[in-house]
């Protein structure tokens, strides 16, 4: 298994400009998200998925847009770019069902993206 | 609402001496526990976890947690670091954010520095 992979591993982008940061798993996970990652301020949730077809915000969803049209994947969507928005991107999967609960969540390597 | 607090921002310590990173957190209802670890420019990694059952959970490379429900408190422990063990840990609480049990609430990191 792959695990969590995600496109670009870097990417720059002028103010204004729009791009799309790529997320795919292949352990069948239902539950999908994306963070950001700021110095010393931890991970912020973004958006996440809890099935295809099924989205919702998290803590910072302003400036972002994302779909799930399959298990597999959750593309993250930059409309304008903002140099606020300069930051690590982290994708990541778990699975959960009623009697399992959801646990632990499996990380990909992340997206460094510089806004200017 | 959930939240992480981790009380040290940076932890530098000798070769072979003890750590502890401490981690506490708010809840209101029963939480999941987790520890992840972070090394440089890669994705976050799980450590070790509590679910339930024993208090006290053990990683494959020697770092240990014990979950305090009365002091709401999840420390990490290792009783000799090495020199690999320099990276940045993430304490994670599973939040009911939005209503998902999967969504993980972190602290904002320790960074852990192991010195010759």
């Amino acid at each position: 298994n792959a695990g969590v992979t995600q496109t670009p591993k870097f990417r720059i982008l002028k103010i204004g400009q729009s791009m799309t940061l790529q997320c795919a798993q292949d352990m069948n996970h239902n539950y999908m998200y994306w963070y950001r990652q700021d110095p010393g301020m931890g991970l912020k949730l973004i958006y996440y998925s809890v099935g295809a077809g099924i989205t919702d915000k998290g803590e910072v969803p302003n400036g972002y847009n994302v779909s799930r049209s399959t298990t597999e994947d959750f593309p993250l969507r930059l409309e304008l770019a903002a140099p606020s928005q300069t930051s690590v991107y982290f994708c990541a999967s778990s699975y959960s069902n009623r009697l399992a609960g959801t646990y632990e969540q499996y990380f990909g390597p992340g997206t460094r993206l510089t806004v200017t | 609402a959930q939240s992480v607090t981790q009380l040290d921002s940076q932890v530098p310590v000798f070769e072979e001496a003890p750590v502890e990173l401490r981690c506490n957190y708010s809840s209101s209802v029963s939480v999941y526990l987790f520890w992840y670890v972070q090394y440089p420019n890669q994705g976050l990694q799980l450590l070790l976890k509590y679910l339930s059952g024993s208090t006290l959970v053990e990683s494959i490379n020697g770092f240990e947690a014990e979950f305090n429900k009365s002091q709401t408190s999840f420390h990490l422990r290792k009783p000799s670091v090495h020199i690999s063990d320099t990276a940045e840990y993430f304490c994670a609480v599973s939040g009911d954010y939005g209503g998902s049990q999967g969504n993980l609430i972190f602290g904002k990191g320790t960074k852990l520095s192991v010195k010759p």
